[in-house]
This record gives structure tokens, C-alpha cells and sequence, in this order.
């Protein structure tokens, strides 16, 4: 089975700070993704990557960015943290052909 | 702006039922479809996938697809309360990126025993 593993259940930091969300996939797959998860909003996608050193924004990049220098590492950096990014945040990753795995989540709260 | 709409629910249904989960999407050239399934407090896992017109089963989930009309659905038959989470309905379309699903934002789905 694929494993996507992220650093951090939980999460809490100051405003203003800068944060690092790792994520680790153990399958090779070529596409990862970060989503951020709201109570009302669903999931939405901050960025993914196609390959090493590739990346697109997704829907809502604002305030976040992202890293990918190994394939199966793509770390989200958010610059300074605010309140507003207080979330659920969850890394996914795929193949060519199936739906995501994802990792497990990382609750981030912004204090 | 592709879309993919689902009742946000919740949806109650008494152990032993069926449960049916709906989903709309809004582009046309949408391909693949995946349901997910999400407890309180987890991450999303992959329950479904279907890429053609029809039913697909698999033990007591059957999803159903109708690019006509641009709907995709979930069966879950015998509910049970277990089965009681989230089901994130999520589309992939070959137009623009064809890397990332839109999700839709759940409907909740209650089993009572």
C-alpha cells in the first residue's frame, strides 16, 4: 500500500511565524498535492507538483509556497503565518491512473 | 470554474438500508470519478473509482455514472453504522490540468442502529 506520512499531527504556532508542513510518499508517484480542509468549504487545493522542482498553484496559493526537491518530499511553507490559516491541512499524492492517497493530516492552529 | 456539487446532508438512514449519495459536476469534460470516504478527525480514503457509463460494484457499494446528465452516485446497501462518515465525491477532467481532482464538499452520512 502506498504510505503518505506527514511530520506533524498537530500543530500550533505564533502569528507571524514561518511553518513547514513536510509530507513523505513511499511509492514514486509523480504528482503531489497539498489541500487545505474548512468546515463548510471542503478541500481545496493550495499546490501540487508533477515533478521534482515542478509546481502549479492550485485554487487558493495566497500566503503559502511550496518545495519540491526530492520526489517523494514536497514540503508547504506558509511565509507568516495568520490566524486565517488556522486548518486542517492534508497532503495527497497519485499515480498515473487511481484517485489520491492521503496522508494523514496535520491540524495547524495559529494562535 | 468547474464544479462538483453534492447535498451537504446529513443524511440519516436506519441500520440495514440503503443509503444514496448523489453528486453533479459541471464539466462536461470530466473523466474519471472517485467517491471517498472520511471519519471525523481522519484524512479521505478512496472507497470508489468509475470511469464509464453505468454501475460499478464493489461488495455493498455500487457506484452509478451518467455523463448525460452529468451525475455520479453511491449505493451503500446493508448500511451499517460503521459506515456512518463523510463521502467526498471527486471528479478529474482532460481539460486545463489534468493532474488534480475538484472535490465536492461531502455529504454527511448518519447510520442509526
Amino acid at each position: 500500500d502506498v504510505k503518505v506520512t506527514q511530520s506533524s499531527r498537530y500543530l500550533v504556532k505564533r502569528t507571524g511565524e514561518k511553518v513547514f508542513l513536510e509530507c513523505v510518499q513511499d511509492m514514486d508517484h509523480e504528482n503531489m498535492f497539498w489541500y487545505r480542509q474548512d468546515p463548510g468549504l471542503g478541500l481545496r487545493l493550495i499546490y501540487f507538483s508533477y515533478d521534482v522542482k515542478m509546481k502549479e498553484k492550485g485554487d487558493i496559493p495566497e500566503g503559502y509556497s511550496v518545495s519540491r526537491e526530492k520526489k517523494e518530499r514536497f514540503s508547504l511553507i506558509l511565509e507568516s503565518a495568520s490566524t486565517n490559516q488556522t486548518s486542517m491541512y492534508l497532503c495527497a499524492s497519485r499515480d498515473g491512473t487511481y484517485g489520491y492517497t492521503f496522508g494523514s493530516g496535520t491540524r495547524l492552529t495559529v494562535v | 470554474q468547474k464544479e462538483v456539487e453534492q447535498n451537504s446532508g446529513p443524511l440519516s438512514v436506519p441500520e440495514g438500508a440503503i443509503a444514496s449519495l448523489n453528486c453533479t459536476y459541471s464539466d462536461r469534460g470530466s473523466q474519471s470519478f472517485f467517491w471517498y470516504r472520511q471519519y471525523s478527525g481522519k484524512s479521505p480514503e478512496l472507497i470508489m473509482s468509475i470511469y464509464s457509463n453505468g454501475d460499478k460494484e464493489d461488495g455493498r457499494f455500487t457506484a452509478q455514472l451518467n455523463k448525460a446528465s452529468q451525475y455520479v452516485s453511491l449505493l451503500i446497501r446493508d448500511s451499517q453504522p460503521s459506515d456512518s462518515a463523510t463521502y467526498l465525491c471527486a471528479v478529474r477532467s482532460f481539460s486545463g490540468s489534468a493532474r488534480q481532482l475538484t472535490f465536492g464538499s461531502g455529504t454527511q452520512l448518519t447510520v442509526l442502529p
